[in-house]
This record gives C-alpha cells, structure tokens and sequence, in this order.
C-alpha cells in the first residue's frame, strides 16, 4: 500500500535547538518525496523536494531509500518556522500526490 | 498572476443542501486537484484532473462530483451535504506529473 507516515502530530523545540520532522514512506517503486508547509494564514507551499537537493530557510532533507524515510532537518530552530508541515510522495507516472498527516511545528522563545 | 483562487472562503450548510466550490488557476498548468484536510487526518485527495477534459477519483471521492470546465477552472460540487463534510477544502494545480503543486487558500465549509 502506498503511505506517508509522519508520527509526530506536534513538535515543540525551543529556538535554536535542532529540528528533525519525521516522514517514513512506503511505495513500491522510485518515488519523489516532497515538504509543504503551511505557514499560519498562508496557503500551503513546497518548501523543498529530494530531487533538488536544495536547502530551503536552512531545512534539508535525504532520501533514505534503504529506511523509506525523507526526515526534514534544520539544525537550529527559528520563531518563525513555527506552522504545519507535510510530507508528500508522488509516484512515477501518477499525477497524484499522497500526503502524510501533518506535524505541527512551534518554535518557543 | 493570482496563481490558484477559491470561492467562496467560508461557508456554512445545512445538511441536504448542495453547493459548488469554484476554482480558477492562471498559470496554464494542465493538472488541478481537490483535497480536504481535517485534524489529524493531513490532506486527502478528493478528485483531480490530469488534463483538460479528464477527471479521476481520488482517496476519498464518496458524495462529491466535479467539472473540469476547462483548463483554467475546476470546480468540486457536493449534492446532498452531510455533516462528515465538514472541512477545509483546498484546490491546487500542477504543471502535471511530478511538478510541483500550487495551492489555493481554502474553503471552510461546515455542514450542520
């Protein structure tokens, strides 16, 4: 079955702390992973994908095919990456996305 | 460019009632979609259109019906409103494929 987990629904780090978000993915085939996120009052954005291999507001991401994990990372934690992320899998030759269930990031003072 | 619009942003139904929300897309992408995103439940495919004059189900396409009416505009239509539709509605379009997708800002719609 195809499926994005995230387990964690809430995350609270304190500014300037590590961040690690979670996403495990179960696809049979060669996926494209992909972050949304949702700042608050804002639409839903792509932050990044995996086969860009970019770092976005300082947040990377690596494929792990042998985990099926794309965990999203950012080594220290800004007030303002507080929102709503979302882990995104697309499979080749699908024009549908599968999204995972969310986790919510705050970042306290 | 306005990129993806949604109307209307807020909405309230009684239960039998129908509605439809509209959506519009000027970035001549090929591919539109709707999702609803409820707590603890993320963003679930409703329907989507790969192309202009093609529509498919999604995860969850029970009680809704939709109209690719052309390539700029989509519209999600719910015939019998129930209570379990209650939800944020969100429309995005893609250049199709893989590519990215680009959101609306949303339609709250509760049915009491």
């Amino acid at each position: 079955a195809q499926r994005v987990t995230q387990p964690e629904k809430l995350l609270s780090v304190f500014k300037g702390a590590p961040v690690e978000l979670k996403c495990n993915y179960s696809y049979s085939g060669s996926p494209e992973l992909f972050w949304y996120v949702q700042y608050s009052r804002q639409r839903l954005q792509l932050l990044l994908r995996h086969i860009s291999r970019e770092s976005i507001k300082g947040f990377t991401a690596d494929l792990n095919k042998g985990e099926t994990s794309f965990h999203l990372k950012k080594p220290f934690a800004q007030e303002e990456d507080s929102a709503m992320y979302y882990c995104a899998l697309s499979g080749r030759g699908t024009y549908k996305y599968i999204f995972g269930t969310g986790t919510r990031l705050k970042v306290l003072a | 460019n306005a990129g993806v619009t949604q109307t209307p942003k807020f909405q309230v139904l009684k239960t039998g009632q129908s509605m439809t929300l509209q959506c519009a897309q000027d970035m001549n992408h090929n591919s539109m979609y709707w999702y609803r995103q409820d707590p603890g439940m993320g963003l679930r495919l409703i329907y989507y259109s790969a192309s202009e004059g093609t529509t498919d189900k999604g995860e969850v396409p029970n009680g809704y019906n939709v109209s690719r009416l052309n390539k700029r505009e989509f519209s999600l239509r719910l015939e019998s409103a129930a209570p379990s539709q209650t939800s944020v509605y969100f429309c995005a379009s893609s250049g199709g494929g893989r590519d990215e997708q680009y959101f609306g800002p949303g339609t709250r719609l509760t049915v009491t």
